[in-house]
């Protein structure tokens, strides 16, 4: 059974830091991860979706690296925002499942 | 495009309804997943649909189900609703298998009275 475990499971830091939220998993068949953020009560919104093949992934400030054989992926966010307060969930797609498991999020927020 | 819709946003129902949750994939999209969101136990997995038959399910009572149309339009309904029923209700949609990533509609608030 696939577990993802996310740390930290909660972040504050001051505007413009550069921080690293990690993601394991036990399960190293995959068939990619995603990352995604939810903000309180809302849907899923995707931020980077990395290949099984692939080592990273980037879009603007985000950075998103996999290290499938050791079951690790890790998202950068460079010069963080209070606009990227949510919650961050990691979620990895099994080779032989048509689905998605969910680690319990990092909550990140960013004060001004 | 258009992205995942989900109807109704919210829901209020009692104990021991019924309730039909829809959901409305990206246009070419065949593959439609559901996800039960609590704080206690996080997102976990329902089912999933592609191409009108139910290809992966979760471990969730049989009082949960689903259906698929053939324009890739998935349902799902909660018969004889508990109070831990009360969740938010995510559709997500692929291509197939996750090929391109999965995208997630803004979800069905059930809350059961």
């Amino acid at each position: 059974k696939q577990e993802v475990t996310q740390i930290p499971a909660a972040l504050s830091v001051p505007e413009g830091e550069n921080l690293v939220l990690n993601c394991s998993f036990t399960d190293s068949a995959i068939y990619n991860l995603q990352w995604f953020r939810q903000d309180p009560g809302k849907g899923l919104t995707s931020l980077l979706l990395i290949q099984s093949s692939q080592r990273e992934q980037t879009s603007g400030r985000l950075n998103a690296s996999l290290d499938k054989s050791s079951g690790r992926s890790t998202l950068y966010i460079a010069a963080s925002q209070p606009g990227d307060s949510a919650t961050y969930l990691c979620a990895p797609v099994l080779e032989e499942a048509e689905k998605l498991v969910f680690g319990k999020g990092t909550k990140l927020t960013v004060n001004p | 495009k258009a992205g995942v819709t989900q109807t109704p946003r919210y829901l209020i129902k009692t104990r021991g309804q019924q309730v039909t949750l829809s959901c409305s994939p990206i246009s070419g999209h065949r593959s439609v997943s559901w996800y039960q969101q609590t704080p206690g136990q996080g997102l976990q997995f329902l089912f999933e649909y592609f191409s009108e038959t139910q290809r992966n399910k979760g471990n969730f009572p049989g009082r949960f189900s689903g259906r698929q149309f053939s324009n890739s339009r998935s349902e799902m309904n909660v018969s004889t609703l508990e109070l831990g029923d009360s969740a938010l209700y995510l559709c997500a949609s692929s291509l197939d298998r996750g090929y391109g990533g999965y995208t997630f509609g803004s979800g069905t608030r059930l809350t059961v009275v």
